[in-house]
């Protein structure tokens, strides 16, 4: 069965800790993998697509890697405003997007 | 420009009540999409459509009736809900229904008293 899961559940950094979230994997058929962060009472704001293993994205502070198995979302010297819950979703062979539970982070300044 | 707007922001009802929310976008993406939300879930998908059709219906009670009057409009229309229904409402797009990105607008917090 496809499933999609996230860890860890909650990460609590200081301002300025660097640190991975995870989001592993068991998928038929690959499409794509979507990473998206949301903010209380918002909707997901969409942050990276990736496609086949090996391939990386980076925006600002945020960079995201992907293997067969799994992906990573890198946070560098994070600040407080990115406290948000990170969204990781995967497409299957037949184009289903599938959730995971998501990782909420928070940033003390 | 990546926004898809909803209307409206908030919205309470009681269960006798029929309401509508509303979804536009203006990047010309064929597919758009309706997503309930409950508290510390992820989105949660209800129905698809794809070039003004529907494409799945995820066994969604009839209480909730989808509507797209055009390629850039989606409707939800609402009637005799539950109070279980609350929750966060979330309409999205994207180019199609194959491996692209979906945009989400804002959410309907919608409350069923």
């Amino acid at each position: 069965e496809d499933q999609v899961t996230q860890s860890p559940e909650a990460l609590r950094l200081q301002e300025g800790e660097s640190s991975s979230l995870n989001c592993s994997y068991t998928v038929s058929g690959l499409r794509g993998l979507f990473w998206y962060r949301q903010d209380p009472g918002k909707g997901p704001e969409f942050l990276f697509t990736l496609y086949s293993a090996g391939e990386e994205k980076e925006k600002e502070r945020l960079k995201a890697t992907l293997t067969k198995k799994e992906s990573f979302l890198h946070i560098t010297a994070p600040k407080p405003e990115d406290s948000a819950t990170y969204l990781c979703a995967v497409m299957d062979s037949n184009y289903q997007l599938i959730w995971g539970a998501g990782t909420k982070l928070i940033i003390k300044p | 420009d990546t926004e898809v707007t909803q209307t409206p922001k908030h919205l309470v009802m009681g269960m006798t009540n029929k309401k509508s929310l509303k979804c536009e976008q203006h990047m010309g993406h064929r597919a758009m999409y309706w997503y309930k939300q409950k508290a510390k879930k992820p989105p949660e998908l209800m129905f698809v459509y794809s070039y003004e059709k529907l494409s799945i219906n995820e066994s969604v009670p009839s209480r909730f009736s989808p509507e797209c009057p055009n390629s850039s409009l989606l409707n939800l229309h609402l009637h005799a809900l539950q109070p279980e229904d609350s929750a966060l409402y979330l309409c999205a797009s994207s180019l199609g229904t194959g491996p692209y990105e979906q945009y989400f607008g804002p959410g309907t917090r919608l409350t069923v008293t």
